[in-house]
């Protein structure tokens, strides 16, 4: 079984330069999330989706990031414009659901590495 | 609110010794607890969970973890360290009603030495 693939696995970006990270979920999982994880830090939550549905979207930066998924599979996370503060790794993790009995169980990809200089 | 402190950011350890990393959580509700293990530049793999059956729980790579209501505690053991087990390692925290939010510690940086 394939894991959760996420592309791109390392980025360089100048501040103020837009960027996007796309993520590809284990086949037949339902929820998607997003993390940013700090030099240092345990990954924090941006966004959760069920399906194609945003359902926890409360710690995201409505300012600058953006995130969709559409057809309910793989999702983008945009960043625009970036700063000097988003330099981070930015994890995509998905397990099958709340109704699939895996009590939260998360399975996650390799992240991007986000630079910007 | 729910939240995970794991003392100690940094454990080292000789190869062949017990291995104990430390995890505390804060939970209103009755919590699934997880242990996650990073390696270099890769994602999160989850060695262990706990979600309300044994209290003692076994993972991968020999690791185990001991609920402990009283001390709020979910620490990480493992009898004898391995070069290979020198990684991160985060506890984390969910809420039992499946609202999938994952709470994750500061995390421990494990130190295997020869």
């Amino acid at each position: 079984e394939a894991g959760v693939v996420q592309s791109p696995r390392y980025k360089i970006i100048e501040k103020k330069q837009p960027v996007a990270f796309w993520c590809n979920p284990i086949s037949g999982h339902n929820t998607l999330y997003w993390y940013l994880q700090n030099l240092g830090q345990g990954p924090e939550l941006l966004i959760r989706y069920e399906n194609e549905e945003a359902v926890d979207d409360s710690q995201l930066p409505k300012d600058r990031f953006s995130a969709e998924r559409l057809k309910g599979v793989d999702s983008t996370l945009k960043i625009q414009p970036a700063e000097l503060g988003d330099s981070a790794v930015y994890l995509c993790a998905s397990s099958p659901g709340p109704d699939r009995g895996h009590a939260n169980e998360q399975f996650f990809g390799p992240g991007t590495r986000l630079t910007v200089l | 609110a729910q939240s995970v402190t794991q003392l100690g950011s940094h454990v080292s350890v000789s190869e062949g010794a017990l291995v104990l990393l430390r995890c505390n959580y804060s939970s209103s509700v009755p919590p699934y607890l997880f242990w996650y293990v990073q390696y270099p530049n890769q994602g999160l793999q989850l060695l262990l969970k706990y979600t309300s059956a044994a209290t003692l729980v076994k993972g991968i790579n020999g690791f185990e973890a001991e609920f402990k209501k009283s001390e709020t505690s979910f620490h990480l053991t493992k009898p004898s360290a391995h070069m290979s087990d020198a990684a991160e390692y985060f506890c984390a925290v969910s809420h039992s009603g499946n609202t999938g939010k994952l709470i994750f510690g500061q995390g421990t940086t494990l130190q295997v030495k020869p």
